[in-house]
């Protein structure tokens, strides 16, 4: 079964460190993954997809296909990054989406 | 441009009843999708429109049903709600498979 697997629920870093939120994918397919942020009061959006190799507010994400993850990486946090991140994967016509990580930035 | 917007932003129901969820996508969008968020979950794929026709379906019962409108809009009914039902809506719509631009959401509250 397709399944998106983030094992953190609340991921708490000083600022100035570096972040890393965890993702886990079940595709047998060739996967197409992509990052979704949420910040306070606002809604959700796309940060940055795979397949375009991009770095978006600093953050980038790699896809290995032989441990089935692709997680998101920052080298410095900064405080406006606290948020909740959402992995995703697409299968077919839907979005599959992780339960999400809530990033909380200590000053 | 406009982005999506979702009417109303809260409801309350009770068991039973039948509730209606409205979106008006983004301008040049014609794929609509639906989710439902339960408090501490990600959004859940209910099902998504393309040009007016259902082209893919979550894990839901037939009592989830939606629509889409020549002018993209899309409806999201719900007939003989259940307490689980209680949730955050959540509609998208996207050019682009898998970049979805998100709604506000409705909180819908089954009482």
């Amino acid at each position: 079964a397709q399944r998106v697997t983030q094992p953190e629920k609340l991921l708490s870093v000083f600022k100035g460190a570096p972040v890393e939120l965890k993702c886990n994918y079940s595709y047998s397919g060739s996967p197409e993954l992509f990052w979704y942020v949420q910040y306070s009061r606002q809604r959700l959006q796309l940060l940055l997809r795979h397949i375009s190799r991009e770095s978006i507010k600093g953050f980038t994400a790699d896809l290995n296909k032989g441990e089935t993850s692709f997680h998101l990486k920052k080298p410095f946090a900064q405080e406006e990054d606290s948020a909740m991140y959402y992995c995703a994967l697409k299968v077919d016509d839907k979005i599959i989406f992780g339960k999400g990580t809530r990033l909380h930035i200590l000053p | 441009e406009t982005g999506v917007t979702q009417s109303p932003t809260h409801l309350i129901k009770t068991r039973g009843q039948q509730v209606t969820l409205r979106c008006s996508s983004q301008s040049g969008h014609n794929t609509v999708s639906w989710y439902q968020q339960a408090l501490g979950q990600g959004p859940q794929f209910i099902f998504q429109y393309y040009r007016e026709e259902e082209n893919g379906r979550g894990n839901f019962p037939p009592r989830f049903s939606g629509l889409q409108f020549p002018n993209y809009s899309s409806e999201l009914n719900v007939n003989a709600l259940e307490l689980d039902d209680s949730a955050l809506y959540l509609c998208a719509s996207s050019s682009v498979p898998g970049v979805a631009f998100f709604g506000q959401g409705t909180r819908l509250t089954v009482v």
